[in-house]
């Protein structure tokens, strides 16, 4: 059973760097064809990809927040970490890491965690 | 503005059969595969459909997904009113080299 779970401050200030990680169980991230995304919400609004790491490190980012992004892994701790830089209070949405196979895509998704930026 | 353009709002009556579409180009629905999401309030997205017209184990052969060219579409039949939800469609996006979404869909079940 494939189960993913956000943690990290529910509030930050403007200008802060975000810190988010993303725990998992039932896969392992050094299998091919499997990776671990970011994807948010903003309240009553749509979904926006942020970011994707692959079992063999390699990374995509959104390439509008590319410059303030940060995906990293670690297998033995089966966890990913996103980092954002410069917060704004148009980041405040509820951040999702994500499942990804190469196969079906997105499918096993995280609860989220809210995000507020705010002074 | 989303890279895919989807109807904002999207209605039908329990039984009706609806569509929502989704549009995009040639880098992203037009050379790859097409995933939709539905989001029932206060919760996750969950996978409807991969690869176009793929079901997961588990999602009603009530919903089903095809793609013509730079377009796609989500069908659901025998409309019920636990299909009142948010729909999403996704793609990957060759120049971008990034995975798009649509702007989402409001399905009002009448």
């Amino acid at each position: 059973q494939i189960t993913l779970k956000e943690s990290g401050p529910t509030l930050v200030k403007p200008t802060q760097t975000l810190t988010l990680t993303c725990t998992f169980s039932g896969f392992s991230l050094s299998t091919s064809g499997v990776g671990v995304g970011w994807i948010r919400q903003p309240p009553g609004k749509a979904l926006e990809w942020l970011a994707l790491i692959y079992w063999d490190d390699d990374k995509r980012y959104s390439p509008s927040l590319k410059s303030r992004l940060t995906i990293t892994k670690d297998t033995s701790k089966n966890q990913v970490v996103l980092t954002m830089t410069n917060m704004d209070p148009v980041d405040t949405a509820t951040y999702s890491c994500v499942h990804w196979a190469n196969t079906y895509g997105y499918y096993y998704w995280g609860q989220g965690t809210l995000v507020t930026v705010s002074s | 503005q989303s890279v895919l353009t989807q109807p904002p709002s999207a209605s039908g009556t329990p039984g009706q059969r609806v569509t929502i579409s989704c549009s995009g180009s040639s880098s992203n629905i037009g050379s790859n595969y097409v995933y939709w999401y539905q989001q029932l309030p206060g919760t996750a997205p969950k996978l409807l459909i991969y690869r176009n017209n793929q079901r997961p184990s588990g999602v009603p052969d009530r919903f089903s997904g095809s793609k013509s060219g730079t377009s796609a579409s989500l069908a659901i039949s025998g409309l019920r009113s636990e299909d009142e939800a948010d729909y999403y469609c996704a793609s990957w996006d060759d120049s971008l080299s990034a995975w798009v979404f649509g702007g989402g869909t409001k399905l009002t079940v009448l």
